[in-house]
């Protein structure tokens, strides 16, 4: 089974901060990643799927990057509604999720 | 507008059976594969199975294979989970998601509680 580590944990930030949270997979995936935000009571959200490619809807603050093992989520101006919890997922064989990061306010 | 919705959560016993149901509208439910995903209170996501479009091919995570079943109707855009045999460790919101390689679309989840 392929493992998804993903760091921080947890990420204290500021409104205006740029944020980057990584995503490291425990074999090649190609770039068959997606990530997801989930907010406290809400189903998760995609946010950005095959590694890079952003969700319609979804704000241009927000891009992905990486492929094969290692993947990163920034978002370049941290806004109040992005507070939430972050999961990046493989595609590549079955399904895994990361175990989240948690983006609070500092 | 694409809409998934679940229903069938609830409390049960140890070693009895649910069955979760979930309600598509807004696309042709027929044409994607389908999945299911849970959330234990406080944990992170887990994909819990997988449903072709036609229904023909099924896959389930090895924590549920052999207890859960899903299955789907076309004719009613409804994807089903059947739970048997449950355990403690099966409490968590269940979620229904549409298959696009990653999942594209999610429901708004429904609660299993498996308490004694």
């Amino acid at each position: 089974d392929i493992q998804m580590t993903q760091s921080p944990s947890t990420l204290s930030a500021s409104v205006g901060d740029r944020v980057t949270i990584t995503c490291r997979a425990s074999q090649s995936i190609s770039s068959w990643l997606a990530w997801y935000q989930q907010k406290p009571r809400k189903a998760p959200k995609l946010l950005i799927y095959k590694a890079s490619s952003l969700e319609s809807g979804v704000p241009s603050r927000f891009s992905g990057s990486g492929s094969g093992t290692e993947f990163t989520l920034t978002i370049s101006s941290l806004q109040p509604d992005d507070f939430a919890t972050y999961y990046c997922q493989q595609y590549n064989s079955w399904w895994t999720f990361g175990q989240g990061t948690k983006v609070e306010i500092k | 507008q694409v809409h998934l919705v679940e229903s069938g959560g609830g409390v049960v016993q140890p070693g009895r059976s649910l069955r979760l149901s979930c309600a598509a509208s807004g696309f042709t439910f027929s044409s994607y594969g389908m999945h299911w995903v849970r959330q234990a209170p406080g944990k992170g996501l887990e994909w819990v199975a997988v449903i072709s479009y036609d229904g023909s091919n099924k896959y389930y995570a090895d924590s549920v294979k052999g207890r859960f079943t899903i299955s789907r109707d076309n004719s009613k855009s409804t994807l089903y989970l059947q739970m048997n045999s449950l355990r403690a460790e099966d409490t968590a919101v269940y979620y229904c998601a549409k298959n696009h390689s990653h999942m594209d679309v999610w429901g708004q989840g429904t609660t299993v509680t498996v308490s004694s």
